[in-house]
């Protein structure tokens, strides 16, 4: 079945800095990938759609310049989240797939921002 | 707009108990896609059924069972002899016809005590 990486599995950064997460696709090529964001004990909200060689579809009220997608090769999408705050301390989640198989989920990065 | 509601918040139950979850969907669409996800303590997301709104077959999976009924805009998942490794969080999701991005219930907590 179709596997999806996500990395890293949680990460801990100085308010300020910016971080990285990676989302591949394994055996499958996605041209969409999907990102989430879910805050503790919430449900899971799309934050943006990733689309290999264009820009980011971003959902009302996320911030382009906050949260940067980059979806370089069919393989592999980024989130970098820059200038990171307390309150964007979440869990970030992706998913590429069709709605034939189902989507597969990334297993999650869990930021904590001090 | 659409919209998934799961009402049952928490629901422990003892080893062996059947456990149905319910899910109410809101859609003006013909065309769509319902899904159910359990995500353990762990976090990742595991995909467990895909069904379409032409399809009203129920489905049955092992212990697992899927009620679909679009005259009560309805989707209910039933876990028969539950087992304590059921326990986690059951998300219910709709996607609109194939546009990829998931709309997710706030999600069932289920608790399978020994």
């Amino acid at each position: 079945g179709a596997v999806v990486s996500q990395h890293p599995s949680w990460v801990i950064c100085k308010s300020g800095t910016s971080v990285k997460i990676e989302c591949r696709s394994l055996d499958f090529q996605a041209t969409t990938m999907f990102w989430y964001r879910q805050f503790p004990k919430q449900s899971l909200m799309l934050m943006a759609t990733s689309n290999e060689g264009s820009k980011a579809t971003y959902e009302q009220g996320v911030e382009k310049d906050k949260f940067l997608i980059n979806h370089a090769s069919l393989t592999l999408s980024t989130l970098t989240v820059t200038s990171a705050h307390p309150e964007d301390s979440s869990f970030y989640i992706c998913s590429a797939g069709d709605s034939g198989y189902g989507y597969t989920f990334g297993s999650g990065t869990r930021l904590t921002v001090v | 707009a659409q919209k998934v509601t799961q009402a049952q918040t928490e629901i422990s139950v003892v080893e062996k108990e059947d456990v149905t979850l319910d899910c109410v969907y809101e859609t003006r669409d013909t065309t769509y896609y319902l899904f159910w996800y359990k995500q353990p303590p762990s976090g990742e997301l595991v995909f467990l059924i895909r069904r379409n709104s032409f399809d009203e077959q129920n489905e049955i999976s092992g212990r697992y069972s899927w009620n679909f009924q679009k005259s009560t805009s309805s989707f209910n998942f039933t876990i028969t002899a539950s087992q304590v490794v059921d326990s986690a969080v059951y998300f219910c999701a709709f996607e609109r016809g194939s546009q990829g991005n998931l709309i997710f219930g706030k999600g069932t907590k289920l608790s399978v005590k020994p």
